[in-house]
């Protein structure tokens, strides 16, 4: 399985941009990436997915390294709802299961 | 849709008693999955069916816990006899296959179960 490492937590101002980082170095050729994340006191919702293209839609932007060995979910503009445990999670191809990791716990500062 | 319903959203028992959380996913979602959260172990997967029939278990902890899915619109988890340690936010959580990826899973609102 694909392990991922991923910053224990992060910052942002209000409105401004966050970058949020993933390393996957193990990850296999047809493995996607799949990031969710977790606000306070609700289940995981989905948020993007791709292999190789860097993908847009309405919540964030997904860039992912042209090795593939890493990735980045991009909030344009972060806002207080915004502030969550963003979770970067390869899966395994063909399978339907995903293992989540610790994610980045997101503050956004007012 | 209403979404995945998860029942109860709490329940607190006494240790030694039985419990039983249940599930119904989303309807025409062929997958369906049991997740368990803790501050300790974060979020893990328990079991998942597919088509009602279970694919894979080996996250369930111990022969206390077991998970059905009689029919594609309810499965159950049940404890018994339930531990302190099992006290968590159990979640489930359906989706659609998704080919050559992981379908997109959608979350119920779990259950917190504190077991005294």
């Amino acid at each position: 399985d694909a392990k991922t490492t991923q910053p224990n937590s992060m910052e942002s101002n209000e409105e401004e941009p966050v970058h949020l980082p993933c390393n996957h170095s193990t990850i296999s050729g047809t493995d996607y990436i799949h990031w969710y994340r977790q606000l306070p006191s609700q289940g995981p919702e989905y948020v993007i997915h791709g292999l190789t293209s860097n993908v847009n839609n309405r919540m964030a932007s997904l860039a992912i390294a042209e090795d593939r060995k890493s990735s980045t979910l991009i909030l344009h503009r972060a806002t207080l709802r915004d502030a969550a445990v963003y979770y970067c999670i390869p899966d395994q191809t063909g399978a339907n299961n995903l293992f989540f990791g610790t994610g980045t716990r997101l503050t956004v500062i007012p | 849709d209403a979404g995945v319903i998860q029942s109860p959203r709490h329940e607190v028992t006494e240790m030694g008693q039985e419990v039983t959380l249940r599930c119904k996913p989303i309807s025409g979602h062929d997958y369906l999955f049991w997740y368990r959260q803790t501050m300790m172990r974060g979020l893990e997967l328990l079991i998942y069916f597919n088509n009602n029939v279970p694919i894979d278990d080996s996250g369930m902890p111990e022969d206390r816990f077991s998970a059905k899915m009689p029919n594609a619109s309810f499965s159950t988890l049940k404890i018994q006899p339930s531990e302190p340690r099992d006290s968590a936010v159990y979640f489930c959580a359906s989706s659609l296959a998704g080919g050559k990826r992981a379908g997109e899973l959608f979350f119920g609102e779990g259950s917190r179960l504190t077991v005294l």
